[in-house]
């Protein structure tokens, strides 16, 4: 157990929608990082948070969105949803403003259908 | 981003070490190599990472070469329980940015 926690784990939707994953990261850690991964694209970084503020964007769609509130959970709103969003979306921490120095530990993931 | 490169696949019998290769010859002066494994079914998982001397904790040992284009991931006995997607990236220690980039990473399979 990483100490991240994802939910919810499985989400099934209808092309169009809208849906908010959730995560919360390990106690103390201030980072915050999103990973898509579907089979034909391997794990793509989304976007980071430190503190509540964004610190990089990887290849994220203009659909999706990202937040981290001050308790510094965080939450990732993917919306018009298509059939290729499908995949499993996994939320990272660590412990601070990433200087590469830090691991980071992975939540288990939301697994997403887009149906 | 600077690019790793690893083997598509390898194969182990149990309880032999194990040597996976990275090559990451662009690397720059401050970034750092990791090292990370995805078991089926799950989210990845840190192993092991430095930055010029070899290093060693529970999981593994990491050695860099002398220039540091190259890297090699050691598991000294290889249980049933390493077989997963093992991940080489890059992470640069002067950028506030959490940017990484993970490749295909290399499938290893250990036999009984």
């Amino acid at each position: 157990d990483s100490g991240v926690t994802q939910t919810p784990k499985h989400l099934i939707t209808a092309t169009g929608q809208r849906v908010t994953l959730r995560c919360s990261p390990r106690s103390g850690d201030l980072s915050v990082y999103w990973y898509q991964q579907s089979l034909d694209q391997g794990l793509q970084f989304l976007i980071h948070y430190y503190n509540g503020e964004e610190r990089a964007k990887g290849n994220i769609l203009e659909r999706f969105s990202a937040q981290q509130f001050p308790d510094l959970h965080s939450e990732l709103n993917l919306s018009s949803l298509e059939l290729g969003d499908s995949a499993l979306y996994f939320c990272a921490s660590s412990v601070e403003g990433d200087r590469g120095t830090y691991e980071q530990y992975f939540g288990p993931g939301t697994r997403l259908t887009v149906t | 981003d600077a690019k790793t490169t690893q083997p598509n696949s390898m194969e182990s019998n149990e309880e032999e070490p194990v040597h996976l290769p990275c090559n990451h010859s662009t690397i720059s002066g401050t970034d750092y190599i990791h090292w990370y494994r995805q078991l089926p079914s799950q989210g990845p998982e840190y192993v092991i990472h430095g930055l010029t001397s070899n290093v060693n904790n529970r999981m593994a040992s990491l050695a860099i070469a002398e220039d540091r284009k190259s890297s090699t991931l050691i598991l000294h006995r290889a249980t049933l329980r390493d077989a997963a997607v093992y991940y080489c990236i890059l992470r640069d220690f002067l950028s506030n940015a959490g940017k990484s980039t993970f490749g295909d990473g290399t499938t290893l399979t250990v036999k009984p």
